[in-house]
C-alpha cells in the first residue's frame, strides 16, 4: 500500500534553515510527481511546492520561493523539502503528497494529490 | 492567482441528511478541480477530482458537479464519519495550486 512519511520537523528559530524528508513506499516513486502542502495551527491548506516525476520541474508558491528548494532522490524513494530563511509566518503542518497526474482522454493534468503523508510540524519562533 | 472561494464557511446539518458544498473560482478552472476532506488531526483525503469522478475507494454518497467556475459537492445522505472539513482545489492554472478556505461540516 501507497505511504508517505514526513520526518525533519521541529522548532527553529526564525532565520534558521530545516530539511523535510518523505520517505515514500508502495509505489514506483520515480513514475509521479511529487508535492508539499502545508497547513498553519488552525487555518486552511496551502499548497508549498511540486516536482516533476524525474526532478526537472520545481514550481513554488510565491510565499516560499527563493527560501524553499524542492528535491528528490528516487534511488532513495525520497522527497524533500529544505527550508531556509525560515519565518515566523512559515510554521505550520508540512503534508507530503503523491500527485497522481490524472489523465482523461488525451489530457494529463497535475495539481491534485491522492496519497498523503501524516505530516510534520514546523514551529519558527521569534 | 485564481482564488477559490467555499460557501458557507460553516453548516450545521442532521445525519441522514442531504447537503450541497458550494465552491467558487474567480476565472474558469475548467474541470480541474478537486474536494478533500480533512477530519480534526489527520492528513486531508481526496474525494473528488476532474470536479466529478470520484476517487478510489470513496463512497457513492459523495459526488461533485460544476465546471468553469461554480462547483458543488453533494453529500447525499450525511453518515457520522461524514462530518469533517472540506476543500476544495483547483489545478487548472498554476502556480500557485489554490485551495478555498473551506467548509466545516458540523453536526446539528
Amino acid at each position: 500500500q501507497v505511504q508517505l512519511v514526513e520526518s525533519g520537523g521541529g522548532v527553529v528559530q526564525s532565520g534558521r534553515s530545516l530539511r523535510l524528508s518523505c520517505a515514500a513506499s508502495g509505489f514506483t516513486f520515480s513514475s509521479y510527481a511529487m508535492q508539499w502542502v502545508r497547513q498553519a495551527p488552525g487555518k486552511g491548506l496551502e499548497w508549498v511546492a511540486l516536482i516533476s516525476n524525474d526532478g526537472t520541474y520545481k514550481y513554488y508558491a510565491d510565499s516560499v520561493k527563493g527560501r524553499f528548494t524542492i528535491s528528490r532522490d528516487s534511488s532513495k524513494n525520497t522527497l524533500y523539502l529544505q527550508m531556509n530563511s525560515l519565518r515566523v509566518e512559515d510554521t505550520a503542518v508540512y503534508y507530503c503528497g503523491r500527485d497522481p497526474r490524472y489523465c482523461i482522454g488525451v489530457s494529463c493534468y497535475l495539481g491534485s494529490v491522492d496519497y498523503w503523508g501524516q505530516g510534520t510540524l514546523v514551529t519558527v519562533s521569534s | 492567482e485564481i482564488v477559490m472561494t467555499q460557501s458557507p464557511a460553516t453548516l450545521s446539518v442532521s445525519p441522514g441528511e442531504r447537503v450541497t458544498l458550494s465552491c467558487r473560482a474567480s476565472q474558469s478552472v475548467s474541470s480541474n478541480l478537486a474536494w478533500y476532506q480533512q477530519k480534526p488531526g489527520q492528513a486531508p483525503r481526496l474525494l473528488i477530482y476532474g470536479a466529478s469522478t470520484r476517487a478510489t475507494g470513496i463512497p457513492a454518497r459523495f459526488s461533485g458537479s460544476g465546471s468553469g467556475t461554480e462547483f458543488t459537492l453533494t453529500i447525499s445522505s450525511l453518515q457520522s464519519e461524514d462530518f469533517a472539513v472540506y476543500y476544495c482545489q483547483q489545478y487548472n492554472t498554476w502556480p500557485p495550486i489554490t485551495f478555498g478556505q473551506g467548509t466545516r461540516l458540523e453536526i446539528k
